[in-house]
Parts: structure tokens; C-alpha cells; sequence
């Protein structure tokens, strides 16, 4: 299926267990993007990814650490689940960084911390 | 401290009425995006303005760019219960990166 990508959809866990959340992305584009998703606080980005093999820290980076190994998959993950990282996550892609250019999100997960 | 501030967070109105939403910040932006967002769903892009001043429509959906380049708003004609749904403002602050800055966000709540 052509477009982005984001597995699982709903995830239970329990503190301090790792998780790691899935984004694949179809038209090669070369940013990717994780944004976490709160009430009160909008979409805030933790990390972004250039290319394959560069990434970088957002806005709220702690806690989380992403790869991009290939340049259609994006996986985010928490190594040590904490309650504060209950949220929803949304991965985006677009074809250059910028508010130019489209962001294309998924259709998010939904991470409960227990 | 929030660099967008979007107004109202919350608007219930009957289907038929007008409506505007705001965008602010004390901030330049290069540009500025909107987005709407449905249940379950990742926000999908409404709308890019580049150029102060710049008026961009969509349908009934209005959009505008400040003159500074610091706010934005979106106007909603003869609102729809398909109007429905979280708008969000975005945009990346001049001369700042490239990041884009979201607003909290606006839910709409459309009644026939």
C-alpha cells in the first residue's frame, strides 16, 4: 500500500519495559519526522531524520532514540517506558524539511504506560 | 511558552455559521501551514502562505497571512458538520531551522 505507515496502532506496556514504535514510508521521501501528541501541549517533535543515517534531536528527545537504516523506515524507541511517555505518536514524512512542503502523517499509535 | 497561540481551543456552533480561528505569536515565520485532523487520523495539510498579506481559499475555508508574517487565520463560511475536527497552525520561524512549530490547535465542533 502506497503512503506512510505506523505499527502497532494501540500498545499497552509496562514502566520500564523498551518498546519500539513502527513507521514505514513508501515514496522515498527523504525527511521523516516523530511528533508526540498531548493534550495541552499539541504536536511536539522529538526527532527528525534527514536522510538515511542522520537524525536529529527535536523538541523532546529525552527518553526516546531512533535509527534510519534504510530510508523508507523510521522506528522510534523507548528503552525504558516511563507514564509520562503515554501519548500518541505520529510519524510524518515529506520531501524536503520546511514549512514549504507537505508533512505527511500517519494515522498514529496510541502508547499506554502502565 | 508557546510559540503559536491559536484561539479559540474549543468552538461549538450550528451548522450554517461563520467562524474564525486564530493564529498568533510574537515570532517571524517564513511560512505558515494549516492542518486538519480527525479522530484517529493524522493531520492532513489544508494550506501553505508564504508572503505577508497573502489570502489563499479553499471551498468556504479562508486563510490568511499577516502582514509581519506573525499570525494567521482561517475563516470558515456557512460552517458544515464535515467542517468538524482539530485545525492546527504550523510554521517554521524565520531565520530558526527548519523544525515546524505546532499550535495546540483548535477543535471544531459543527451541529446540524
Amino acid at each position: 500500500d502506497a503512503g506512510i505507515t505506523q505499527s502497532p496502532r494501540y500498545k499497552i506496556t509496562e514502566t520500564g519495559r523498551q518498546v519500539t514504535l513502527m513507521c514505514h514510508q513508501t515514496w522515498s521521501h527523504s525527511y521523516m519526522f516523530w511528533y508526540r501528541q498531548d493534550l495541552g501541549h499539541g504536536l511536539r517533535l522529538i526527532y527528525y531524520s534527514a536522510a538515511a543515517d542522520i537524525t536529529d534531536k527535536g523538541e523532546v528527545p529525552d527518553g526516546y532514540v531512533v535509527s534510519r537504516s534504510k530510508t523508507e523506515n523510521f522506528p522510534l524507541t523507548l528503552e525504558s517506558a516511563t507514564r509520562s511517555q503515554t501519548s500518541v505518536y505520529f510519524c510524518a514524512s515529506s520531501e524536503i524539511a520546511g514549512g514549504y512542503n507537505e508533512q505527511f502523517f500517519g494515522p498514529g499509535t496510541r502508547l499506554t504506560v502502565l | 511558552t508557546q510559540l503559536l497561540e491559536q484561539s479559540p481551543q474549543f468552538l461549538s456552533i450550528q451548522e450554517g455559521e461563520n467562524l474564525t480561528v486564530y493564529c498568533n505569536s510574537s515570532s517571524v515565520f517564513s511560512s505558515l501551514q494549516w492542518y486538519r485532523q480527525e479522530p484517529g487520523e493524522g493531520p492532513v495539510l489544508l494550506v501553505t502562505v508564504v508572503t505577508g498579506g497573502e489570502v489563499k481559499k479553499l471551498k468556504r475555508l479562508t486563510f490568511q497571512f499577516g502582514d509581519a508574517r506573525k499570525d494567521s487565520s482561517l475563516h470558515i463560511t456557512a460552517a458544515q458538520p464535515g467542517d468538524t475536527g482539530l485545525y492546527l497552525c504550523a510554521g517554521v520561524v524565520y531565520q530558526a531551522g527548519t523544525a515546524l512549530i505546532f499550535g495546540k490547535g483548535t477543535t471544531l465542533s459543527v451541529s446540524s
